[in-house]
């Protein structure tokens, strides 16, 4: 099982540009997270899916956030426009349960200059 | 509302130390879940434990060890006979029911740094 995959690994990109990240979780895995890493912050869960349906987008900060999961082996966060603010590690996690131990990603460590 | 709290102060050991590493969560709910997460230096989130709030079984894997004890909401962590490849950054985490699904929240996580 080649596990969670994410990519990029690293996305450096000017303030106002879209960027999207991208996910592939293990297969089997009913559940899948996004969440974001800062020294600030720690680890915030962004959005949720079950199912490949949204199911917790409170974390989401601003409508500059979306997330979809079209099928059940891929999901993207898209961030449209991008700020400085939004530099962080966005990790994706799957899971077969809902409570968790989630399988993470490698992360994609963005970088809005 | 949930949290879980770790201290924030970077702690180093020198290696073949034994190091606990501290959680104390607060929930309203009666089941609950409880998870370690390791992350080392290069950056990805290790699973570690999970442990449900009907199992108070203190657990041992290898040189792991995690003491659970809801009398004190605790779930601590014990390194024994640490080493150099345990230097990372550990999170606890508690899973709670809310509005229906659960939600993990993180603590904020404690660095480790083990030296030779």
């Amino acid at each position: 099982d080649a596990g969670v995959i994410q990519s990029p690994r690293h996305e450096v990109t000017e303030m106002g540009q879209e960027v999207t990240l991208r996910c592939k979780p293990i297969s089997g895995h009913d559940y899948l997270f996004w969440y974001r890493q800062t020294m600030m912050r720690g680890l915030e869960l962004l959005i949720y899916f079950n199912n490949n349906v949204p199911i917790d987008d409170s974390g989401m900060p601003e409508d500059r956030f979306s997330a979809k999961m079209p099928n059940a082996s891929f999901s993207t966060l898209k961030i449209q426009p991008s700020e400085p603010r939004d530099s962080a590690v966005y990790f994706c996690a799957s899971s077969a349960r809902q409570a968790g131990g989630y399988t993470f990603g490698s992360g994609t460590r963005l970088t809005v200059v | 509302a949930q949290k879980v709290t770790q201290a924030q102060t970077e702690i180093s050991v020198v290696e073949k130390e034994d190091v606990t590493l501290d959680c104390v969560y607060e929930t309203r709910d009666t089941t609950y879940y409880l998870f370690w997460y390791k992350q080392p230096p290069s950056g990805e989130l290790v699973f570690l434990i999970r442990r449900n709030s009907f199992d108070e079984q203190n657990e041992i894997s290898g040189r792991y060890s995690w003491n659970f004890q809801k009398s004190t909401s605790s779930f601590n962590f014990t390194i024994t006979a640490s080493q150099v490849v345990d230097s990372a950054v550990y999170f606890c985490a508690l899973s709670e029911h809310s509005g229906g699904y659960q939600k993990v929240t993180f603590g904020i996580g404690r660095k480790l740094q083990v030296i030779p």
